[in-house]
């Protein structure tokens, strides 16, 4: 069974980093890329970044370009994403989402729980 | 960029209804589109895959169709535990993804 549990979420001040991490397990973590995708309370879906299944290829949402960077150990089945310079506007539930396998091309379709991050003084 | 217009934002049905949410792109993306729910408090879970291919274990009261511009996702008849919010997300673009503003379903 596919599982991603997410972790690190919590109150950061603006200004302020976080590191989320997510722990894959029930797949063969290296073969697929992964991504984070967020949801601002009450509001819709939104794609963060993504990493291919190598770490190669990164992309990046303009929303969050240049402040978060996303990284990940396949040895330790285990993707992140470095939050620094959040903005109030960043509060959002975060989702680690599976992509598809090493060469293919499609949607995601695992998701984790989700970890809450919320940007307040 | 891909926008994915989703309609209608709301929707108010009853048991045994058959309803319909239509997804439009801005720009041709084949059947290259996905269809998940999700209920509060809860991760999103796809229904459907390629625009109109069911996901292993999702009951056949789903469907997707569609192609190009325009997507449609249909519940025949629906039933209590379908009462959520789904959302269409394409991946033409891939991997920069773009989803719909969500559609949530609503007990009349």
């Amino acid at each position: 069974e596919v599982q991603l549990v997410e972790s690190g979420g919590g109150l950061v001040q603006p200004g302020g980093s976080l590191r989320l991490s997510c722990a894959a397990s029930g797949f063969t973590f290296s073969s697929y890329s992964m991504n984070w995708v967020r949801q601002a309370p009450g509001k819709g879906l939104e794609w963060v970044s993504y990493i291919s299944s190598s770490s190669r290829t990164v992309y990046y949402a303009d929303s969050v370009k240049g402040r978060f960077t996303i990284s990940r150990d396949n040895a330790k089945n285990s993707l992140y994403l470095q939050m620094n310079s959040l903005r109030a506007e960043d509060t959002a539930v975060f989702y680690c989402a599976r992509g598809p396998l090493r060469g293919d091309y499609g949607g995601i379709d695992y998701w984790g729980q989700g970890t809450l991050v919320t940007v307040s003084s | 960029d891909i926008q994915m217009t989703q309609s209608p934002s709301s929707l108010s049905a009853s048991v045994g209804d058959r309803v319909t949410i239509t997804c439009r792109a801005s720009q041709g993306i084949r059947n290259d589109l996905g269809w998940y729910q999700q209920k509060p408090g809860k991760a999103p879970k796809r229904l459907i895959y390629a625009a109109s291919s069911l996901q292993s274990g999702v009951p056949s009261r789903f469907s997707g169709s569609g192609s190009g511009t325009e997507f449609t996702l249909t519940i025949s008849s629906l039933q209590p535990e379908d009462f959520a919010t789904y959302y269409c997300l394409q991946h033409n673009s891939f991997p920069m993804y773009t989803f719909g503003q969500g559609t949530k379903l609503e007990i009349k």
